[in-house]
């Protein structure tokens, strides 16, 4: 089946700095999702893209639009409200429109 | 967009019991799915409503543990039956308005199974 790799599976920042979030799939993919799981457990759609970058304020999401096997989740300035869970979810490119999760990127963000 | 509405938020239930989550959506959908995510983990697939028939599972849940009923495209109800203490996760409902489209989630269900 699908494998979604995500990279760190933990980071702790300062406030202020600049991250980076990967997500890796092992086949090629039709899209990706980008989410942000708070601490209360509710899960926000951050980006989703069927190819090139999207920006939204600090945040600033690229796929892989050749080898459809790669994402990134950039964060500038990180603040403390950055804090949570990152998701990447993928839809594969062969017909099946179920979307794998990978596990996970838990983001710490200290004053 | 979707939004999705969910009820109960959370709930306590004693082992052995059942307990009914109801997913709404604030527009007709055409997939709607449920999701399981147990404390510090990903979350994982449980099936897909489908409206007017029978939900097509994962590998791992079946229809006796976890029915799930969709009468229309914009309701859909996921019941826990037999609760167990290894039930105790969040459940979210999810849909799209498309086949590949932008995936949205509903606040989710806490449940505690003591």
């Amino acid at each position: 089946g699908d494998q979604v790799e995500q990279s760190p599976s933990a980071l702790s920042l300062h406030e202020g700095t600049d991250s980076a979030l990967r997500c890796n799939f092992t086949t090629t993919m039709r899209s990706v999702q980008w989410f942000r799981q708070n601490s209360r457990g509710s899960l926000i759609s951050l980006f989703y893209l069927a190819s090139g970058t999207k920006e939204n304020g600090r945040l600033k999401s690229a796929f892989d639009s050749k080898e459809r096997r790669y994402s990134t989740l950039h964060i500038r300035d990180a603040q403390l409200e950055d804090s949570g869970t990152y998701f990447c979810a993928d839809m594969a490119n062969y017909g099946n429109e179920k979307i794998t999760f990978g596990a996970g990127t838990k983001l710490t963000i200290k004053p | 967009s979707v939004l999705l509405y969910q009820k109960p938020n959370r709930d306590i239930c004693q082992s052995g019991t059942s307990l009914k989550i109801q997913c709404v959506a604030d527009s007709q959908v055409v997939s709607m799915f449920w999701y399981q995510q147990f404390q510090e983990q990903s979350l994982m697939l449980m099936a897909t409503a489908n409206e007017g028939s029978e939900a097509t599972y994962e590998s791992g849940f079946t229809k006796d543990k976890f029915p799930i009923s969709r009468p229309n495209l914009t309701f859909s109800t996921l019941t826990v039956n037999n609760a167990r203490p290894g039930d105790s996760s969040i459940y979210f409902c999810s849909s799209r308005t498309g086949l590949y489209a932008e995936q949205f989630f509903g606040p989710g269900t806490r449940l505690t199974v003591l």
